[in-house]
């Protein structure tokens, strides 16, 4: 079993519609949380970035991150064909270089 | 401020050589770190480097080296390359010691071994 689960989609949404993305982990020591965002031959791009459990805000993106279910997600409201792209939740114990990430959620969103 | 560099974007090699991949990391940050991404392996930690030491190692085999220089400036080495290492590898950098400290990637080095 994975350290961290993510349902890899590929999801497709219409333009404007409210996008949940969702990723488990099983290590309760886990204390640090991010998605990235990865376009087409580019790196990963950091859209979040959390401690501990709560939400977290930042224009169209919302994170949440539930410690008791071992359960994060990402919202993306208003959803855009630029969004279109795969994301990747990541999880840390503390503040080094190592992420432990999941598969990546594949988003389509059609115009 | 500059991103995370790193070159070259691509490279082709033939099984049993060995390669060398280079990053600088954004200003002032001293934390570099590398992942190998594959499309059924994912992003995967390869190591860690802060101040010229390795602070932190993932499961590879001792093929895959690195180092940092003193200018915080990092290169990672795969030795006598296999078919299996084909994939992207990727840097990324952290201004650790000065609060929130997340990890900000380069747009990798695509690796190609035939």
């Amino acid at each position: 079993q994975k350290e961290v689960e993510q349902d890899p989609g590929p999801l497709s949404v219409p333009e404007g519609a409210i996008v949940s993305l969702n990723c488990t982990y099983s290590n309760s020591a886990f204390q640090y949380f991010m998605w990235y965002r990865q376009y087409s031959r580019k790196g990963p791009e950091l859209l979040m970035y959390t401690y501990s459990s709560g939400n977290k805000e930042d224009g169209r993106f919302t994170a949440q991150v539930d410690k008791s279910s071992k359960y994060i997600s990402l919202f993306i409201r208003d959803s855009q064909p630029s969004d279109s792209a795969t994301y990747l939740c990541a999880m840390a114990y503390n503040q080094g270089g190592k992420l432990i990430f999941g598969q990546g959620t594949e988003l389509s969103v059609k115009p | 401020k500059a991103g995370v560099t790193q070159t070259p974007r691509y490279l082709i090699k033939t099984r049993g050589q060995q390669v060398t991949l280079s990053c600088s990391p954004i200003s002032g940050h001293r934390s570099v770190s590398w992942y190998q991404q594959t499309p059924g392996q994912g992003l995967q930690f390869l190591f860690e480097y802060f101040s010229e030491t390795q602070r932190n190692k993932g499961n590879f085999p001792g093929r895959f080296s690195g180092r940092q220089f003193s200018n915080s400036r990092s290169e990672m080495n795969v030795s006598t390359l296999e078919l299996g290492d084909s994939a992207l590898y990727l840097c990324a950098s952290s201004n650790q010691g000065q609060g929130s400290s997340p990890l900000h990637f380069g747009n990798g080095t695509r690796l190609t071994v035939t």
